[in-house]
């Protein structure tokens, strides 16, 4: 157990909605990521914040959007969903910036259908 | 833009030692390289980190030349666990703060 969680586990739902996918860090960490993993692109780095604020930012879609709130728990939203976006969704914090070791929850699987 | 290689499967025996390389350009100068092991549905887990030359912990040992164009971690003995797949990570050198995880590498640790 990493001691970061994800909810929910499993999320299924149609083409054209919005969901929300939530994320709390370990205890004490002050940064949070969040990739995509698909069969077809491996693991994608999204975005990276850091005590509230966007750190660093990746391959993520303008569809796409996600916050760190002030008890430092985190929220990936996912809005006008394609089939495309069905995947594995991973959260992990680290204590502070990049070069820190990562700890990831366990994902929360997504399939648009 | 960094890019990273790895091969994409490697097979081994029980209690030999395995080198998974991995070929990455264009990544930071001053950020680690770090890998990881992943079991099917669950999140990957680190393994080791390093910024250059040699690092060793209690599982692995991760090899870094001076160049940084490369890096080889070493997994000593393994076991028929140690069946995953790893990946390399490194940081863009645009300066963003951008991840980069490779392909991934499957071991398949046969007895």
């Amino acid at each position: 157990d990493s001691g970061v969680t994800q909810t929910p586990k499993h999320l299924i739902t149609a083409t054209g909605q919005r969901v929300t996918l939530r994320c709390s860090p370990r205890s004490g960490d002050l940064s949070v990521y969040w990739y995509q993993q698909s069969l077809d692109q491996g693991l994608q780095f999204l975005i990276q914040y850091y005590n509230g604020e966007e750190r660093a930012k990746g391959n993520i879609l303008e569809r796409f959007s996600a916050q760190q709130f002030p008890d430092l728990h985190s929220e990936l939203n996912l809005s006008s969903l394609e089939l495309g976006d069905s995947a594995l969704y991973f959260c992990a914090s680290s204590v502070a910036g990049v070069g820190d070791t990562q700890y990831f929850g366990p994902g929360t699987r997504l399939t648009v259908l | 833009l960094a890019k990273t290689t790895q091969p994409i499967s490697m097979d081994s025996y029980e209690g030999q030692e395995v080198n998974i390389t991995c070929s990455h350009n264009n990544i930071a100068t001053n950020d680690y390289i770090t890998w990881y092991q992943q079991f099917p549905s669950q999140g990957p887990r680190f393994i080791i980190q390093g910024y250059k030359t040699k690092v060793t912990n209690e599982v692995a040992s991760l090899f870094i030349p001076a160049d940084r164009k490369s890096s080889t971690l070493s997994l000593p003995r393994v076991s028929l666990s140690d069946t995953a797949v790893y990946y390399c990570l490194v940081v863009d050198s645009s300066n963003t703060g951008k991840l980069i995880f490779g392909q991934g590498t499957t071991l398949q640790v046969k007895p």
